[in-house]
């Protein structure tokens, strides 16, 4: 079964430095969605892509994080500077049609911790 | 403002119970519903969704209920299995005439404690 692939699976970092997640959708999935869960909440949306396209990212904090999905398949978030209330669970989600209500399929998370 | 809440923070069933699940939502426009199951260290699994012109959906041992005056939706879990527990989230999306938005909002979630 076709599976939302995620790395790295966990990830430590200092407050200030630069981390990035990787995300390989489904093939075929034209949209993906990047959400942010923090302990005892559900997902946040924070970024949502058609194709290479940003449908959404009002959510995003645009003067730490930033995502790109170049050629329209994998895609990456990127936070710089990292910041103590950044630690949370990161969530990719891809999806095959915009249109029509359709199934988010999820991978398994990064969880980061800033210290 | 929460949109969609789960306001009970956990549920425990005995095995071969009903587990009964709920969610509320304030936004109008939501028009789409889902229920997610979490276990820990993956991310959420879709399980049922239903749509606003629907009241009731069934696939197995899950049915979800939706009552539009109310604005609230229930997850009915039958009979209770102890590998149902996990952290159940129940989402909404605006599906306008069925162009999704695809921004799907998430309730905080209910953990669901089957024991054996």
């Amino acid at each position: 079964e076709a599976e939302v692939a995620q790395s790295p699976r966990y990830k430590i970092t200092e407050k200030s430095q630069a981390v990035a997640f990787w995300c390989d959708p489904i093939s075929g999935h034209a949209t993906l969605y990047w959400y942010r869960q923090i302990l005892g909440q559900g997902p946040e949306l924070l970024v949502q892509f058609q194709d290479e396209s940003v449908v959404d990212d009002s959510q995003l904090p645009k003067d730490r994080f930033s995502a790109e999905r170049l050629k329209g398949v994998d895609s990456t978030l990127k936070i710089q500077p990292a910041e103590l209330g950044d630690s949370a669970m990161y969530l990719c989600a891809s999806s095959l049609l915009l249109e029509g209500a359709d199934t988010q399929y999820f991978g398994p998370g990064t969880r980061l911790t800033v210290l | 403002d929460q949109q969609v809440k789960q306001n009970s923070p956990s549920l425990s069933v005995q095995e071969g119970r009903i587990s009964i699940l709920n969610c509320d939502y304030t936004n109008s426009m939501f028009d789409y519903f889902l229920w997610y199951k979490k276990y820990p260290a993956e991310g959420p699994t879709f399980l049922i969704s239903i749509s606003s012109i629907k009241d009731k959906n069934e696939d197995g041992r899950f049915t979800v209920f939706l009552n539009k005056s109310a604005k609230h939706l229930s997850l009915h879990i039958v009979p209770s299995q102890p590998g149902d527990s996990a952290v159940y989230f129940c989402a909404a999306d605006v599906n306008a005439g069925g162009t999704s938005y695809g921004k799907l909002t998430f309730g905080q979630g209910t953990i669901l404690t089957v024991h054996p």
